[in-house]
Order: structure tokens, then C-alpha cells, then sequence
């Protein structure tokens, strides 16, 4: 059983469009963290969250960490094909697990 | 600062054969993850280590695996006689420490096929 559950676990849009995946824990962390895999490499950090209610943008991405600190959102905004990859949040405490993750796929 | 440093970036082994997967963490750091990842799937932890210690190996299976993380030299991943279902891209990444706001910062993998 993941300790971090990602949804949802496949994710294929046409360019322009909105999305949102989410990242759900019934453990309370001290951080959240957002990576991003594309094919043939490792992951590589978006964003780290910290505060309970916190919102993080980076250009169209937006990052939201749950009041509870248990659970997190990304939303992209009209999304590009280069967004395409698997997006991974982390849990942290006094270490970090991964969710399975979300593969994205924008199509032109 | 090199990155995290895997080798081999890609293995081949017969069934039976013994695999050995390296991760040289980047410099300063202590903390050391390793996860598996099979097409199309997303991460599984494997096991956490710090110098000279596990931490957490709950996510490797009893038999055939095992990890180390050495005072000096790199982190090893050992898998004695393998079988198909254990090819695998396998990740390790590495932390300065444990806690809030900590960035991983992870290797290009090391992908192995058993034949």
C-alpha cells in the first residue's frame, strides 16, 4: 500500500486544456514535495511546500498544499507538450516517500 | 558538485546471475534512497539508508536483495540470482538530511534487463 496516493494514474489531454492531479496521505507531513520525470531520467523537484494552506506558482503550474498537510494539488494551465512526463509528489518527516505518480500526456 | 553518480546506466544479466547496482550520492550528502521503477509505473521505495545504516528497508523484498551504504565508497544495491520479473529501471537519489524542505536530488538510473 502507498503511503502517498497519486490520482490520477494516467493523464492524456489535448494542448491548451486545464489539469489538475492530486496527491492524497492519511499521514500529516512536514513538507510536500513535487517532482517531475520525463523518460530516461530521474526525477527532478518542482517545488516543496511547507505551510498548511500554502500555494506555490511557477509560471502555469500551481502547487497546494491541504490545510491538513496531508494532501496536495497541481494544476496546470494550459497545458504544453513539453508538460508532458510523470509528475511524483513526496512526502517528507524524517524521510521521504513517493507516491506512484501521475504520466501526463499532452497532445499537440 | 558532480550529481548523483549511478553506474551502471544500463545491465544486462542472465537468470541466476548477481546484480550489483552503484549510486555515488552528491558530495556532503548522507542520506541515500533506493527505488524501482518498471515501465509506465511510477516510483516504489525500496530502502533508506544513512551512512552506515538502514533506516527503513521495508519496501525490499526478504530474499535476493540487499543494500549497503558504506562509510567510504558508494551505495550498493546487491540482487543475487535474477530472475525476469526483476528487470527494472532502479533509482537512487540522495539528501544532505532528513527533514523539512529537503531536496532529493536523484541518478539517471541504472536500467537492468535479465535475459
Amino acid at each position: 500500500t502507498q503511503l502517498l496516493e497519486q490520482s490520477p494514474q494516467f493523464l492524456s489531454i489535448q494542448e491548451g486544456e486545464n489539469l489538475t492531479v492530486y496527491c492524497n496521505s492519511s499521514s500529516v507531513f512536514s513538507s510536500l514535495q513535487w517532482y517531475r520525470q520525463e523518460p530516461g531520467e530521474g526525477p527532478v523537484l518542482l517545488v516543496t511546500v511547507v505551510t498548511g494552506g500554502e500555494v506555490k506558482k511557477l509560471k502555469r503550474l500551481t502547487f497546494q498544499f491541504g490545510d491538513a498537510r496531508k494532501d496536495s494539488s497541481l494544476h496546470i494551465t494550459a497545458a504544453q507538450p513539453g508538460d508532458t512526463g510523470l509528475y511524483l509528489c513526496a512526502g517528507v518527516n524524517n524521510d521521504m516517500r513517493f507516491g506512484a505518480g501521475t504520466r501526463l500526456t499532452v497532445k499537440p | 558538485n558532480a550529481g548523483v553518480m549511478q553506474n551502471p546506466r544500463h545491465l544486462v544479466r542472465r537468470r541466476g546471475q548477481e546484480a550489483r547496482l552503484r549510486c555515488s550520492p552528491m558530495k556532503g550528502h548522507s542520506h541515500v534512497y533506493w527505488y524501482r521503477q518498471l515501465p509506465e509505473e511510477g516510483l516504489k521505495f525500496m530502502v533508506y539508508l544513512q551512512k552506515e545504516n538502514i533506516i527503513d528497508e521495508s519496501g525490499m523484498p526478504k530474499e535476493r536483495f540487499s543494500a549497503e551504504f558504506p562509510k567510504e565508497g558508494p551505495s550498493i544495491l546487491r540482487i543475487q540470482q535474477v530472475v525476469r520479473g526483476d528487470s527494472a529501471a532502479y533509482f537512487c537519489a540522495s539528501s544532505p538530511l532528513a527533514g523539512i524542505g529537503t531536496e532529493a536530488f536523484f541518478g539517471q538510473g541504472t536500467r537492468l534487463t535479465v535475459v
